[in-house]
């Protein structure tokens, strides 16, 4: 139980364009979602927390309208960036609590990633 | 600010070798510790996590940590490495925020 999958796996798209990435939790239902952002050989950094029916928390420093995220619904949460540039190139990773779990029920389950590649 | 420091960038042992990889933070509050191991191409798993009781703590695949809070430490230990456990691997806290906050990550290669 407790899968996350996100798509797509991969994407290279041109300098100005958007891009839509999306996560979802297979098993279960997610109120909470959070979107972390990797660059190469450091660490993952949170960029914002998704509330299913309400609006995204923002990290300081992270531009809301540059990385739209919407939760529309309890297993999908997307990541759109806007206008894209070569510095946004890098690697997206989505996670999920499940609340519906007593044991896990302060844990992230994680999805594979996203690798963004912008030209 | 909260942060996760860990020591070690690249650690190469060869099978059979012990591992010790350090894992500092700073945060004074009541904070959940987890290892998380990210092999290569694949998503992060989860090796085990501190809530509360017992410091030592096991988890899968071999690996345990520590907890000690006076050196706000959560060292992860695994007492004879093998080649698939080559991969990078995160300590990560999670404050009363509920936020997790990761350390840079440390990548260990084994050799057979």
């Amino acid at each position: 139980g407790a899968v996350v999958s996100q798509h797509p796996s991969r994407v290279i798209c041109k300098s100005g364009t958007s891009v839509k990435i999306e996560c979802r939790s297979l098993d279960f239902q997610a109120t909470t979602m959070f979107w972390y952002r990797q660059f190469p050989k450091k660490s993952l950094m949170l960029m914002a927390t998704s509330n299913e029916g309400s609006k995204a928390t923002y990290e300081q420093g992270v531009e809301k309208d540059k990385f739209l995220i919407n939760h529309a619904s309890l297993t999908l949460s997307t990541l759109t960036v806007t206008s894209a540039h070569p510095e946004d190139s890098s690697f997206y990773i989505c996670s999920a609590r499940d609340p519906g779990l007593a044991e896990t029920r302060n844990e992230q389950f994680f999805g594979p990633g996203t690798r963004l590649t912008v030209l | 600010a909260q942060s996760v420091s860990q020591h070690n960038h690249h650690v190469i042992l060869s099978e059979a070798a012990s591992l010790e990889l350090g894992c500092n933070y700073s945060y004074g509050g009541t904070v959940n510790l987890f290892w998380y191991v990210q092999y290569p191409g694949q998503h992060l798993q989860l090796l085990l996590k501190y809530f509360s009781g017992d410091p030592l703590v096991k988890g899968i695949k071999g690996f345990e940590a520590e907890f000690i809070k006076s050196k706000f430490s959560f060292n992860l230990r695994k007492p004879s490495v093998q080649w698939s456990d080559t991969a990078e691997y995160f300590c990560a806290v999670k404050n009363q925020g509920g936020k997790l906050i990761f350390g840079q990550g440390t990548e260990l290669s084994v050799k057979p």
